[in-house]
């Protein structure tokens, strides 16, 4: 069965860098694209990066998405963190069979 | 501009059904992939159906596979989620979302939302 493990929490100072993981158990990171959806306090979740490293229209470029095949992990940097950054963020692919995952989710605080 | 609208949410008892609506505008409905999540109180996403833009095809994950069914109407613009047989876990708030024109496409456009309380 296909996982994908994120950190429960990070944190960063204003104008700082974070960075954060999501780790594919069960095949093969590339395999299938991931994403990456934002979600504030009771909103809906919207989406910061598509299939790996794409930025929707109206995204900052401070955010960005990465993969790395060999911790086979895909990986969502926030640079120049805001205090409107503060949410949760989740990352999200597919298995072999097309049923959708996401991962538990990550909470970011900036302090 | 993309706009879906949930409704049908509400407090059902276990064993009982609730129909879904997901309204849709601002873009060609028939073209995408259309896709049901939901999130329980307090914790995180779970993908639950997706549905191809023609009715082809439908997806399920495993726990609601055999009680919950999707499906559209392209001409009235609208996503439906049937689901019988409900269960205390399927408790949750319920989202619709646009995905591509493919399976295993992201999810674009989120709508707001719908509360399914299933309580005794």
């Amino acid at each position: 069965n296909l996982i994908l493990t994120q950190p429960h929490s990070v944190s960063g100072s204003p104008g700082k860098t974070v960075t954060i993981s999501c780790t594919r158990s069960g095949d093969n990171i590339a395999s299938k694209y991931v994403q990456w959806y934002q979600q504030r306090p009771g909103s809906a979740p919207t989406t910061v990066i598509y299939e790996h490293d794409g930025r929707p229209s109206g995204v900052p470029d401070r955010f960005s998405g990465s993969i790395d095949s060999s911790s086979n992990s895909a990986f969502l940097t926030i640079s120049g963190l805001k205090t409107e950054d503060e949410a949760d963020y989740y990352c999200q692919s597919y298995d072999g069979n097309n049923h959708g995952i996401f991962g538990g989710g990550t909470k970011l605080t900036v302090l | 501009q993309v706009q879906l609208v949930e409704s049908g949410g509400g407090l059902v008892k276990p064993g009982g059904s609730l129909r879904l609506s997901c309204a849709a505008s601002g873009f060609t409905f028939s073209d995408y992939y259309m896709t049901w999540i939901r999130q329980p109180p307090g914790k995180g996403l779970e993908w639950v159906s997706y549905i191809s833009d023609g009715s082809d095809y439908t997806n399920y994950r495993d726990s609601v596979r055999g009680r919950f069914s999707i499906s559209r109407d392209n001409a009235k613009n609208s996503l439906y989620l049937q689901m019988n047989s409900l269960r205390d876990e399927d408790t949750a708030v319920y989202f619709c979302a646009r995905a591509g024109r493919f399976p295993a496409s992201p999810l674009a456009y989120w709508g707001q939302g719908t509360l399914v309380t299933v309580s005794s």
